[in-house]
């Protein structure tokens, strides 16, 4: 069965620290990960990752692939009270119809 | 460009009531979805319809029933609500089918069935 796995589940940090967010996967026939970011009410896009190694950069976050051991991160740097949101991984694969399975999220909590 | 809508915004059902949840968008996107988010779960796809004219079920169909209406509208009925539907509904849309970096969301429906 295909499942998307993140942790930590919940994430309490200073403004200013940097925090990495994990997402692992098991699916067949892998197409892309896509990192949103989820804040009061809808889901918006961050990045789509396809390709190992390639890190995708914008502004004080990233995020990277590892297509052998099945997992993506999401770094924030310098954190601000405005980072405080719901991250979401999901992965689109062959074996899904191309659906997009999603993890449960990381709720990240940014205190000033 | 208003994106995607949704409406109503928040709705309260007695068990076996029935309602529909409408969604539009204005983009001109081939696909459409209709998402149950629940705590702990994340986002779990009810019925999607890959292009105008068809629709298919996702993850989580039981108790719902979609009409694909035109190339802007994609609505979601619940025919007799049950407590366990009690969710966030979120519609999206997206320029094809498995376009997953073309999402894009609507606001969401909050829907507390009694």
């Amino acid at each position: 069965e295909d499942k998307v796995v993140q942790s930590p589940l919940s994430l309490v940090v200073h403004e200013g620290d940097t925090v990495t967010l994990n997402c692992s996967y098991e699916v067949t026939n892998f197409r892309s990960l896509l990192w949103y970011k989820q804040e009061k009410k809808a889901p918006t896009f961050l990045f789509m990752l396809t390709s190992s190694g390639i890190e995708k950069k914008s502004g004080r976050l990233s995020s990277i692939l590892d297509k052998k051991e099945l997992f993506s991160i999401l770094n924030i740097t310098a954190t601000q009270t405005g980072d405080s949101a719901i991250y979401l991984c999901a992965v689109e694969a062959q074996s899904s119809n191309y659906q997009l399975i999603w993890g449960a999220g990381t709720k990240l909590i940014i205190k000033p | 460009n208003a994106g995607v809508t949704q409406t109503p915004k928040f709705q309260v059902l007695k068990t076996g009531q029935s309602m529909t949840l409408q969604c539009a968008q204005d983009m001109n996107h081939n696909s459409m979805y209709w998402y149950r988010q629940d705590p702990g779960m994340g986002l779990r796809l009810i019925y999607y319809s890959a292009s105008e004219g068809t629709t298919d079920k996702g993850e989580v169909p039981n108790g719902y029933n979609v009409s694909r209406l035109n190339k802007r509208e994609f609505s979601l009925r619940l025919e007799s609500a049950a407590p366990s539907q009690t969710s966030v509904y979120f519609c999206a849309s997206s320029e094809w089918w498995g376009a997953g970096e073309t999402q894009y969301f609507g606001p969401g429906t909050r829907l507390l069935v009694l």
